[in-house]
C-alpha cells in the first residue's frame, strides 16, 4: 500500500462550525505533514509530526488544532475558521532514515469557509 | 536559509516536443536533495524526479531528465516526447541532507506546463 488517503474529499463549513480533517498511510512512514495551498501556488508547511510528536509547527493560528493519535493517523482539527482559511489541505508522510525522505502527498481536501 | 525560484510561471510545448522548466536555488549547505514534483488539475500531487547533491550524475526517469548543475545552483527538468498527459504545475522542490524524519520540503513557486495536440 503506497498511499495516503485523506477524508473528506470536499469540506464547507461556517465561521462558527467544528470540524476535523482525517490522513491516514499504511506505508510504516514515521513523520506525517500538514501543508495548506491556495489555488496556483506551492503547499504552504503547517505542521511536522516525526514519531507521533509535534516536530514543526509552522505558526499556525490556533484554529488549526493537529494531532497524531498513532503512526498511521494524522488529524487536523478546525473550529472558528476564517474564509481566508479556505484552500486545498493537503497531508503527506515520509519514511524515517531514507536517503531521499520523499514526501507521498494525499489528494487533500478542499475546504471552503463561508 | 535555502529558497527555490523557479522563474517561468507558465510553459507551454506542443504534443511530442522537448521542454525544459528551470529551476535555481540558493543554499549554503552541501548535502540536500532536490525534488520535481507534479499536480495535475484538481489531481494529486506525485513525484517526478529526484537528485542527491553528492551525485554528478544526472537522474533520469523514462521521459524525464534533469540537469543539474551544482555550481551554479540549478535544477532544470526536461521532458522528451510531450504528453497531453504531462499537463499540469511543476514544482521545484529542496529538502536539506538531515535524514531526520520530518525534514522539511521548500517548493518553488511552481511553473504550469499546458500541452497542445
Amino acid at each position: 500500500d503506497t498511499e495516503v488517503t485523506q477524508t473528506p474529499k470536499h469540506l464547507v463549513m461556517g465561521m462558527t462550525n467544528k470540524k476535523s480533517l482525517k490522513c491516514e498511510q499504511h506505508m510504516g512512514h514515521r513523520a506525517m505533514y500538514w501543508y495548506k495551498q491556495k489555488a496556483k501556488k506551492p503547499p504552504e508547511l503547517m505542521f511536522v509530526y516525526s514519531y507521533e510528536k509535534l516536530s514543526i509547527n509552522e505558526s499556525v493560528p490556533s484554529r488549526f488544532s493537529p494531532e497524531c493519535p498513532n503512526s498511521s493517523l494524522l488529524n487536523l482539527h478546525l473550529h472558528a475558521l476564517q474564509p481566508e482559511d479556505s484552500a486545498l489541505y493537503l497531508c503527506a508522510s515520509s519514511v524515517h532514515r531514507d536517503t531521499y525522505n520523499e514526501q507521498f502527498f494525499g489528494p487533500g481536501t478542499r475546504l471552503t469557509v463561508l | 536559509a535555502q529558497t527555490v525560484t523557479q522563474s517561468q510561471p507558465e510553459m507551454s510545448v506542443q504534443e511530442a516536443e522537448t521542454v525544459t522548466l528551470s529551476c535555481t536555488y540558493d543554499t549554503s549547505e552541501s548535502d540536500y536533495y532536490l525534488f520535481w514534483y507534479k499536480q495535475p488539475p484538481s489531481r494529486q500531487m506525485i513525484l517526478v524526479i529526484r537528485q542527491e547533491a553528492y551525485k554528478q550524475q544526472n537522474a533520469t526517469e523514462n521521459r524525464f531528465s534533469v540537469n543539474f548543475q551544482k555550481a551554479a545552483k540549478s535544477f532544470s527538468l526536461k521532458i522528451s516526447d510531450s504528453q497531453l498527459g504531462d499537463a499540469a504545475m511543476y514544482f521545484c522542490a529542496y529538502r536539506s541532507g538531515s535524514s531526520q524524519a520530518g525534514t522539511a520540503l521548500i517548493f518553488g513557486k511552481g511553473t504550469t506546463l499546458s500541452v497542445s495536440s
